[in-house]
């Protein structure tokens, strides 16, 4: 199985509102990423986690929040988010964050923000 | 930061036509792959290639790392093939695996 879920799949919040993505894998994984993708734009990397622990934060501003809880789930807490944070945002896993092997992908959360 | 670009940015092909995506890279790199994000966003694997030539159906990708250029070829095109592709690739000495996106290649197939 080379399945990463994430849900939801669409979300529309308020600038004043709280709301959390979910990512979630089960191929063992032990790194786990969160990307954003604006509109005809490539991904960028925002975090990273190894052994559920955040080992990488691309200078990401702190109204997104991520969370490791287990080493199958990936979080992203949101708060607070303006306008121009409407984006895909990917999940992404592989073996560890040293490993030479693929990323895989989840199907993304499109977020509209109003 | 290592820069990479692809061409050409839009595509458009009859079904059946060939065609070859290229990927430029400015450093050396760990690792590239190539990716299809199809028009739902989901991107999908294609080839984990830093260096050589890989085959899988009508796709097959080659990378020459001393030239920093990889190709994506796509024979015998269908429908289902339209999507956005993007090489990826792991800048040397990051500690860990940074994917950085090249540009895309937008590719509609007609019918």
């Amino acid at each position: 199985d080379t399945e990463v879920t994430q849900t939801p799949k669409h979300l529309v919040m308020g600038m004043t509102n709280k709301k959390s993505l979910k990512c979630e894998q089960h191929m063992g994984h032990r790194a786990m990423y969160w990307y954003k993708q604006k509109a005809k734009k490539p991904p960028e990397l925002m975090f990273v986690y190894s052994y559920e622990k955040l080992s990488i934060n691309e200078s990401v501003p702190s109204r997104f929040s991520p969370e490791c809880p287990n080493s199958s789930l990936l979080n992203l807490h949101l708060h607070a988010l303006q306008p121009e944070d409407s984006a895909l945002y990917l999940c992404a896993s592989s073996q560890d964050i040293t490993s030479v092997e693929t990323q895989y992908f989840g199907p993304g959360t499109r977020l509209l923000v109003l | 930061g290592i820069q990479v670009e692809q061409s050409p940015p839009d595509l458009i092909l009859q079904e059946g036509a060939n065609s070859t995506l290229r990927c430029n890279f400015s450093d050396s790199v760990n690792n590239l792959q190539w990716f299809h994000q199809n028009p739902w966003g989901q991107l999908i694997n294609l080839f984990y290639i830093p260096s050589g030539t890989k085959q899988n159906g009508r796709l097959s990708a080659t990378t020459v790392a001393t030239e920093r250029y990889s190709l994506l070829y796509i024979s015998s095109s269908q429908t289902t093939d339209s999507g956005v592709y993007f090489c990826a690739v792991e800048p040397p000495n990051t500690g860990f695996q940074k994917l950085v996106f090249g540009t895309g290649t937008r590719l509609l197939v007609s019918p």
